[in-house]
């Protein structure tokens, strides 16, 4: 399958800062990215849908202010979390597609962010 | 809200049978719908996805679509135990809670 490729896997941040989390498409033009948050032993949950060059789509419940995201070019989507807090800890993972909603979409590695 | 349920599970079946895994989803307009594996702390990775009602086959698995029942569906024959796994089902990549899968050699 495509490679998506998601830096950095870990970070630990002081509590309000801000951390960007960046996914790449290596070697395939992602028109569609997805950003999810997952707690342990919990499901994926969506947090925004984005499409190249235009805003994210925020999914209920999810603070568009604080969870900003980026999808600049067909290969790079950013999600900063901004003024980080401890209940931002969590493991944050992107996937990318490269055809809209009946294309297949391909996982990152997952961030896993901690917020002291 | 738009809800995706699965049965968690745990299914245990044993080598060689076959495992049927469900999954309903709440929102009509759904297009797509996709299954995918995650093996405890690895990401997850794709097995297959439908759009059209009926079934499609891939290998060992199948995926069964009713898009008026609201419901699809995964079956896995021949069950490995490197199937072992938790099985998640993302109508339109919105993830249900997934259903743990255990094949018991």
């Amino acid at each position: 399958g495509a490679v998506v490729s998601q830096h950095p896997s870990r970070v630990i941040c002081k509590s309000g800062t801000s951390v960007k989390i960046e996914c790449r498409s290596l070697d395939f033009q992602a028109t569609t990215m997805f950003w999810y948050r997952q707690f342990p032993k919990k499901s994926l949950m969506l947090m925004a849908t984005s499409n190249e060059g235009s805003k994210a789509t925020y999914e209920q419940g999810v603070e568009k202010d604080k969870f900003l995201i980026n999808h600049a070019s067909l290969t790079l989507s950013t999600l900063t979390v901004t003024s980080a807090h401890p209940e931002d800890s969590s493991f944050y993972i992107c996937s990318a597609s490269g055809g809209g909603a009946n294309t297949e979409a391909f996982f990152g590695q997952g961030t896993r962010l901690t917020v002291v | 809200q738009k809800e995706v349920e699965q049965n968690s599970g745990p299914l245990s079946v044993p080598e060689g049978a076959i495992a049927s895994l469900n999954c309903t989803y709440s929102d009509r307009g759904s297009q797509s719908f996709f299954w995918y594996r995650q093996y405890s702390g690895k990401s997850p990775e794709l097995i297959m996805f439908i759009y059209s009602n009926g079934d499609k086959e891939d290998g060992r698995f199948t995926a069964q679509l009713n898009k008026a029942s609201q419901y699809v569906s995964l079956l896995i024959r021949d069950s490995q135990p490197s199937d072992s796994a938790t099985y998640l089902c993302a109508p339109d990549m919105r993830f249900g809670a997934g259903t743990r899968l255990t094949v018991k050699p």
